[in-house]
């Protein structure tokens, strides 16, 4: 059973402070990885997606991948109160086009 | 452009009822895909199809059916509901890397 495992939370941060979000997979043919956002009761929405080992950056945010470690994750700057959401963890089951998500982490960032 | 569109929002079903799920994507995306979304939890996938007349089962496909008749539209058909398929289900389609996501269909079944 391949498998994406994330921390459920909360994890609570200050406005401002920056939140690391992490995530691991078990499929080492995994090729791309996602982050997405999911506002209560709302469906999710892409953020970020990386395929290649290191770092990304767009805006605010910034996705990091060790492809040996088989760990993704996603780093919010200045972390705003807006950001205050489920974040899920995504990979990509290897030679096809089926997600295989985590089970999210929930972040509040507090005032 | 419309994006995903679900139909209904809201459902309630008696156990041993049927439904059918309507997902429409007016994007001309080859691949669609069922998700439900329990409390608490991720999304797990039920059945997914890359074009039309091409379905495959994912990880819970038991209690579902599908079919692609045309490149727009994916529904997905509950037999026999049971209490187990109380859930949020997503249809999303797949533009380029991103999976688009529908607003969801809240099923309840008692």
């Amino acid at each position: 059973q391949k498998e994406v495992e994330q921390n459920s939370g909360p994890l609570s941060v200050p406005e401002g402070a920056i939140a690391s979000l992490n995530c691991t997979y078990s499929d080492r043919g995994s090729q791309s990885f996602f982050w997405y956002r999911q506002y209560s009761g709302k469906s999710p929405e892409l953020i970020m997606f990386i395929y290649s080992n290191g770092d990304k950056e767009d805006g605010r945010f910034t996705a990091q991948l060790n492809k040996a470690s088989q760990y993704v994750s996603l780093l919010i700057r200045d972390s705003q109160p807006s950001d205050s959401a489920t974040y899920l963890c995504a990979v990509t089951d290897s030679g096809t086009y089926k997600y295989i998500f985590g089970t999210g982490t929930r972040l509040k960032v507090l005032a | 452009n419309a994006g995903v569109t679900q139909t209904p929002k809201f459902r309630i079903l008696k156990i041993g009822q049927s439904m059918t799920l309507q997902c429409t994507q007016d994007m001309n995306h080859n691949y669609m895909y069922w998700y439900r979304q329990d409390p608490g939890m991720g999304l797990k996938l039920i059945y997914y199809s890359v074009g039309a007349g091409i379905t495959d089962k994912g990880e819970v496909p038991n209690g579902y059916n599908v079919s692609r008749s045309t490149t727009e539209d994916f529904p997905l058909r509950l037999e026999l509901a049971a209490p187990s398929q109380t859930s949020v289900y997503f249809c999303a389609s797949l533009g380029g890397y991103e999976q688009y996501f529908g607003p969801g269909t809240r099923l309840t079944v008692t």
